[in-house]
Protein backbone atom coordinates (compact mmCIF):
# COMPACT_ATOMS: atom_id res chain seq x y z
CA UNK A 1 0.00 0.00 0.00
CA UNK A 2 2.03 2.95 -1.34
CA UNK A 3 -0.16 5.82 -0.07
CA UNK A 4 1.16 9.19 -1.29
CA UNK A 5 4.36 9.04 -3.30
CA UNK A 6 6.46 12.10 -4.02
CA UNK A 7 9.40 12.31 -6.39
CA UNK A 8 12.13 13.40 -6.31
CA UNK A 9 13.09 13.39 -2.62
CA UNK A 10 15.86 15.93 -3.12
CA UNK A 11 16.54 18.44 -5.88
CA UNK A 12 18.95 21.31 -6.45
CA UNK A 13 18.11 23.86 -9.12
CA UNK A 14 19.65 27.00 -10.46
CA UNK A 15 17.69 30.24 -10.46
CA UNK A 16 15.49 30.42 -13.53
CA UNK A 17 15.26 26.71 -14.14
CA UNK A 18 11.92 24.98 -14.25
CA UNK A 19 10.93 21.62 -12.88
CA UNK A 20 7.98 19.47 -11.90
CA UNK A 21 7.48 17.85 -8.53
CA UNK A 22 5.50 14.66 -8.88
CA UNK A 23 2.79 13.42 -6.53
CA UNK A 24 0.76 10.26 -6.91
CA UNK A 25 -1.70 8.56 -4.59
CA UNK A 26 -3.29 5.13 -4.86
CA UNK A 27 -6.16 5.58 -2.39
CA UNK A 28 -8.68 7.05 -4.86
CA UNK A 29 -8.73 10.29 -2.87
CA UNK A 30 -10.58 13.20 -4.41
CA UNK A 31 -8.77 15.93 -2.48
CA UNK A 32 -5.08 16.57 -3.14
CA UNK A 33 -2.94 19.47 -2.08
CA UNK A 34 0.56 20.89 -2.11
CA UNK A 35 2.19 22.62 0.86
CA UNK A 36 5.51 24.21 1.44
CA UNK A 37 7.13 24.06 4.85
CA UNK A 38 9.53 26.75 5.95
CA UNK A 39 11.12 27.16 9.39
CA UNK A 40 8.80 28.94 11.82
CA UNK A 41 5.94 29.16 9.33
CA UNK A 42 4.28 25.80 9.55
CA UNK A 43 2.72 24.44 6.38
CA UNK A 44 1.35 26.85 3.83
CA UNK A 45 -1.05 25.73 1.14
CA UNK A 46 0.11 26.36 -2.43
CA UNK A 47 -2.62 24.76 -4.55
CA UNK A 48 -5.28 22.16 -4.06
CA UNK A 49 -7.70 20.06 -6.08
CA UNK A 50 -11.04 18.48 -5.25
CA UNK A 51 -11.08 16.21 -8.26
CA UNK A 52 -9.78 15.64 -11.76
CA UNK A 53 -9.93 18.81 -13.82
CA UNK A 54 -10.51 21.05 -10.78
CA UNK A 55 -7.76 23.07 -9.12
CA UNK A 56 -7.69 26.14 -6.94
CA UNK A 57 -5.17 28.45 -5.34
CA UNK A 58 -4.13 28.31 -1.74
CA UNK A 59 -2.31 30.85 0.39
CA UNK A 60 0.96 31.08 -1.60
CA UNK A 61 0.31 30.15 -5.26
CA UNK A 62 2.62 32.61 -7.03
CA UNK A 63 5.37 30.96 -9.06
CA UNK A 64 3.66 27.57 -9.09
CA UNK A 65 1.28 25.81 -11.46
CA UNK A 66 -0.71 22.63 -11.00
CA UNK A 67 -2.95 20.42 -13.06
CA UNK A 68 -5.11 17.41 -12.23
CA UNK A 69 -5.73 15.27 -15.26
CA UNK A 70 -6.31 12.09 -13.27
CA UNK A 71 -7.51 11.26 -9.78
CA UNK A 72 -4.14 9.74 -8.94
CA UNK A 73 -1.68 12.44 -10.00
CA UNK A 74 -1.20 16.05 -8.95
CA UNK A 75 2.10 17.50 -10.23
CA UNK A 76 3.44 20.85 -9.06
CA UNK A 77 5.38 22.94 -11.58
CA UNK A 78 7.90 25.62 -10.77
CA UNK A 79 7.95 27.86 -13.80
CA UNK A 80 11.15 29.84 -13.13
CA UNK A 81 12.79 28.84 -9.88
CA UNK A 82 13.78 31.55 -7.41
CA UNK A 83 15.83 31.26 -4.20
CA UNK A 84 12.69 32.16 -2.23
CA UNK A 85 11.23 28.83 -3.34
CA UNK A 86 13.86 26.90 -1.44
CA UNK A 87 11.72 24.82 0.89
CA UNK A 88 10.40 21.39 1.74
CA UNK A 89 7.32 20.54 -0.32
CA UNK A 90 4.66 18.12 0.86
CA UNK A 91 1.85 16.61 -1.12
CA UNK A 92 -1.21 15.35 0.74
CA UNK A 93 -4.48 13.65 -0.10
CA UNK A 94 -7.77 12.82 1.58
CA UNK A 95 -11.31 11.69 0.84
CA UNK A 96 -14.02 14.27 0.38
CA UNK A 97 -17.20 13.95 2.37
CA UNK A 98 -15.51 11.89 5.06
CA UNK A 99 -14.28 14.51 7.48
CA UNK A 100 -13.23 11.93 10.04
CA UNK A 101 -10.35 11.00 7.78
CA UNK A 102 -7.17 13.08 8.03
CA UNK A 103 -4.91 14.02 5.17
CA UNK A 104 -2.24 11.52 4.19
CA UNK A 105 1.14 13.08 3.50
CA UNK A 106 3.97 12.09 1.22
CA UNK A 107 7.56 12.00 2.43
CA UNK A 108 8.34 15.43 1.03
CA UNK A 109 10.66 16.92 -1.59
CA UNK A 110 13.57 18.96 -0.32
CA UNK A 111 14.25 21.65 -2.91
CA UNK A 112 17.19 24.05 -2.98
CA UNK A 113 17.40 26.92 -5.45
CA UNK A 114 20.87 28.37 -5.94
CA UNK B 1 -9.55 32.87 5.55
CA UNK B 2 -8.97 30.88 8.71
CA UNK B 3 -6.04 31.69 10.98
CA UNK B 4 -4.63 28.99 13.23
CA UNK B 5 -2.31 29.89 16.07
CA UNK B 6 -0.41 27.49 18.27
CA UNK B 7 1.40 28.15 21.48
CA UNK B 8 3.95 27.69 22.66
CA UNK B 9 6.13 27.53 19.56
CA UNK B 10 8.90 25.81 21.47
CA UNK B 11 8.53 23.63 24.52
CA UNK B 12 11.25 22.00 26.53
CA UNK B 13 9.93 19.77 29.25
CA UNK B 14 11.32 17.28 31.67
CA UNK B 15 10.41 13.64 31.57
CA UNK B 16 7.42 12.64 33.67
CA UNK B 17 6.00 16.19 33.63
CA UNK B 18 2.66 17.23 32.18
CA UNK B 19 2.05 20.02 29.71
CA UNK B 20 -0.54 21.37 27.27
CA UNK B 21 -0.20 22.73 23.75
CA UNK B 22 -2.88 25.18 22.67
CA UNK B 23 -4.40 25.67 19.25
CA UNK B 24 -6.66 28.66 18.58
CA UNK B 25 -8.44 29.24 15.29
CA UNK B 26 -10.18 32.35 14.04
CA UNK B 27 -13.31 31.12 12.29
CA UNK B 28 -15.88 28.54 13.23
CA UNK B 29 -14.75 25.10 12.20
CA UNK B 30 -15.97 21.75 13.47
CA UNK B 31 -12.98 19.83 12.20
CA UNK B 32 -9.66 19.92 13.98
CA UNK B 33 -6.71 17.67 13.32
CA UNK B 34 -3.47 17.03 15.17
CA UNK B 35 -0.31 15.80 13.46
CA UNK B 36 3.16 14.83 14.59
CA UNK B 37 6.33 15.41 12.60
CA UNK B 38 9.71 13.93 13.47
CA UNK B 39 12.81 15.79 12.20
CA UNK B 40 13.28 15.31 8.47
CA UNK B 41 10.14 13.20 8.22
CA UNK B 42 6.61 13.54 6.96
CA UNK B 43 3.51 14.35 8.99
CA UNK B 44 1.69 11.59 10.81
CA UNK B 45 -1.94 11.92 11.83
CA UNK B 46 -2.59 11.73 15.59
CA UNK B 47 -6.17 12.79 16.18
CA UNK B 48 -9.27 13.92 14.33
CA UNK B 49 -11.78 15.95 16.36
CA UNK B 50 -15.14 16.53 14.73
CA UNK B 51 -17.50 17.97 17.31
CA UNK B 52 -17.68 20.29 20.27
CA UNK B 53 -16.49 18.55 23.39
CA UNK B 54 -14.71 15.79 21.47
CA UNK B 55 -11.89 14.18 23.41
CA UNK B 56 -9.50 11.56 22.08
CA UNK B 57 -6.62 9.82 23.80
CA UNK B 58 -3.73 7.73 22.61
CA UNK B 59 -1.12 6.72 25.14
CA UNK B 60 0.26 9.82 26.85
CA UNK B 61 -1.47 12.23 24.47
CA UNK B 62 -5.01 13.54 24.81
CA UNK B 63 -6.66 16.03 22.48
CA UNK B 64 -9.85 17.99 23.03
CA UNK B 65 -11.95 20.45 21.08
CA UNK B 66 -14.06 23.40 22.24
CA UNK B 67 -15.70 24.84 19.14
CA UNK B 68 -17.37 27.67 21.08
CA UNK B 69 -14.01 28.93 22.28
CA UNK B 70 -12.38 27.97 18.95
CA UNK B 71 -9.75 26.14 20.94
CA UNK B 72 -8.17 22.72 20.82
CA UNK B 73 -5.65 21.41 23.29
CA UNK B 74 -3.10 18.62 23.15
CA UNK B 75 -2.26 17.44 26.65
CA UNK B 76 0.88 15.48 27.35
CA UNK B 77 0.93 13.31 30.44
CA UNK B 78 4.18 12.11 32.03
CA UNK B 79 6.31 13.00 29.04
CA UNK B 80 8.91 10.60 27.72
CA UNK B 81 11.77 11.22 25.30
CA UNK B 82 9.95 9.45 22.45
CA UNK B 83 7.41 12.26 22.37
CA UNK B 84 10.04 14.76 21.21
CA UNK B 85 8.76 16.02 17.84
CA UNK B 86 6.93 18.93 16.26
CA UNK B 87 3.17 18.92 16.71
CA UNK B 88 0.82 20.67 14.33
CA UNK B 89 -2.85 21.40 14.58
CA UNK B 90 -4.95 22.04 11.48
CA UNK B 91 -8.51 23.23 10.98
CA UNK B 92 -10.63 22.50 7.95
CA UNK B 93 -12.87 25.04 6.24
CA UNK B 94 -13.00 23.66 2.73
CA UNK B 95 -9.23 23.50 2.77
CA UNK B 96 -6.81 22.74 5.55
CA UNK B 97 -5.19 25.54 7.54
CA UNK B 98 -2.17 24.63 9.66
CA UNK B 99 -0.73 26.21 12.74
CA UNK B 100 2.98 27.06 12.87
CA UNK B 101 3.75 24.00 14.97
CA UNK B 102 5.06 23.38 18.48
CA UNK B 103 8.54 21.95 18.71
CA UNK B 104 8.62 19.72 21.77
CA UNK B 105 11.81 18.51 23.38
CA UNK B 106 11.61 16.13 26.31
CA UNK B 107 14.74 16.14 28.42
CA UNK B 108 15.77 13.66 31.12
Amino acid sequence: NAGVTQTPKFQVLKTGQSMTLQCAQDMNHEYMSWYRQDPGMGLRLIHYSVGAGITDQGEVPNGYNVSRSTTEDFPLRLLSAAPSQTSVYFCASSRLGTENQPQHFGDGTRLSIL
Amino acid sequence: ELKVEQNPLFLSMQEEKNYTIYCNYSTTSDRLYWYRQDPGKSLESLFVLLSNGAVKQEGRLMASLDTKARLSTLHITAAVHDLSATYFCAANLGQFYFGTGTSLTVIP
